[in-house]
């Protein structure tokens, strides 16, 4: 198994301002990924974190609003850019090593006033 | 990866056995059927996964049909702490690919 931790575990952010979200993995993985989960709703996958090399995004995420670094096997970065309210979400991030279960922090949960 | 249906919620006392169904019809023969829950303000916790076996381990018990097109979780002995939104997620698991989470059913466990 692995362990997950996410840093902030919280945040509240001033609209028009950037937050970066900080996934470290306590074993190398093979896989990242960062999810949004938007009040009372399921998970969506905004993006898989590649090691040395551009994320790739799913539909309706870009990478100018949610910029993503994977500079190592055990380390992930998350930005939500030029913050609105509409990006009041719980952010979470997963791991998963081959043909094994995905792993997930605790999420960060952030409010935009 | 195949589409699954859950019932949005479900009802169970204390102690009793908590079954939850799930529908997978379109699932194809290298596809797993995984079984993920929520609980309130905590991220995902991985619960058991099978192919065509029954499976069973601390937590629960994965019961799978003949045919693959649907499944039961079972947890034997349900707790207050067993309240939370259970997602049913069919997955090819020759890659480590990312899961694609649907709506799940929301257990309440009932003093």
């Amino acid at each position: 198994s692995a362990v997950i931790s996410q840093k902030p575990s919280r945040d509240i952010c001033q609209r028009g301002t950037s937050l970066t979200i900080q996934c470290q993995v306590d074993s190398q993985v093979t896989m990242m990924f960062w999810y949004r989960q938007q009040p009372g709703q399921s998970l969506t996958l905004i993006a898989t974190a590649n090691q040395g090399s551009e994320a790739t995004y799913e539909s309706g995420f870009v990478i100018d609003k949610f910029p993503i670094s994977r500079p190592n096997l055990t380390f992930s970065t998350l930005t939500v850019s030029n913050m609105s309210p509409e990006d009041s979400s719980i952010y979470l991030c997963s791991a998963t090593l081959w043909e094994t279960e995905a792993f997930f922090g605790q999420g960060t949960r952030l409010t935009v006033v | 990866d195949a589409k699954t249906t859950q019932p949005p919620s479900m009802d169970c006392a204390e102690g009793r056995a908590a079954n939850l169904p799930c529908n997978h019809s379109t699932i194809s023969g290298n596809e797993y059927v995984y079984w993920y829950r929520q609980i309130h303000s905590q991220g995902p916790q991985y619960i058991i996964h099978g192919l065509k076996n029954n499976e069973t381990n601390e937590m629960a018990s994965l019961i799978i049909t003949e045919d693959r097109k649907s499944s039961t979780l079972i947890l034997p002995h349900a707790t207050l702490r067993d309240t939370a939104v259970y997602y049913c997620i069919v997955r090819d698991s020759g890659s480590a690919r990312q899961l694609t989470f649907g709506s799940g059913t929301q257990l309440t466990v009932l003093p």
